[in-house]
């Protein structure tokens, strides 16, 4: 049973769009959520993480949105680059037990010049 | 700097044949983690280690193997009973409790 379902599962964008991934999760004990890149050949990188006190959080370019009665959360990268072409992966942790992390299935982004 | 070493990047591996790939972090986290990424797939988890000396099976634990004998380190062992072991190999460490993983940069395991 997949614990957290993620959608698009490619996603193609023009430079300077918006890319937007969207993540949806049951367990209401879960309660970190961060967002990962990962370039091909490499490991994934933590890009961005939220808690669900907030409701929003922004670093840079990149936002997520939550939104907590719907168990939803989504990633929004403004003025997508083409070197934001990269797989990104929505997790999500509850606090206590082991293998507390579960990933969704992952977005292929693609941005064209 | 603090982080997760794997090594080797890119493992060949003949028919029959047991490999070891190694996985090390400095970063002082309890638990560690093995996943196996298969193209245009997601993670799917092989085994975790809360603590040394203890370890439990993932999602996809046949034909692998494991063993956690000092934090700081966490073999995986891809056995010949594995039959379609290509794949790229993710380790990753958290520490106890409610934070995200590190992850290493990954291993390439091909069956020639």
């Amino acid at each position: 049973q997949q614990q957290v379902k993620q959608s698009p599962q490619s996603l193609i964008v023009q430079k300077g769009g918006i890319s937007i991934i969207n993540c949806a999760y049951e367990n209401t004990a879960f309660d970190y959520f961060p967002w990962y890149q990962q370039f091909p050949g490499k490991g994934p990188a933590l890009l961005i993480a939220i808690r669900p006190d907030v409701s929003e959080k922004k670093e840079g370019r990149f936002t997520i949105s939550f939104n907590k009665s719907a168990k939803q959360f989504s990633l929004h990268i403004m003025d997508s680059q083409p070197g934001d072409s990269a797989t990104y992966f929505c997790a999500a942790s509850r606090q206590t037990g082991a293998n507390n992390l579960f990933f969704g299935t992952g977005t292929r982004l693609t941005v064209i010049p | 700097d603090g982080g997760i070493t794997q090594s080797p990047k890119y493992l060949f591996r003949k028919e029959g044949q047991n490999v070891t790939l190694s996985c090390e972090q400095n970063l002082n986290h309890d638990a560690m983690y093995w996943y196996r990424q298969d193209p245009g797939q997601g993670l799917r988890l092989i085994y975790y280690s809360q603590i040394v000396n203890d370890f439990q099976k993932g999602d996809i634990a046949e034909g692998y193997s494991v063993s956690r004998e000092k934090k700081e380190s966490f073999p995986l062992t891809v056995t010949s009973a594995q039959k379609n072991p290509t794949a790229f190999y993710l380790c990753a460490s958290s520490m106890d409790g409610n934070y995200g993983y590190t992850f290493g940069s990954g291993t390439r395991l091909t069956v020639v």
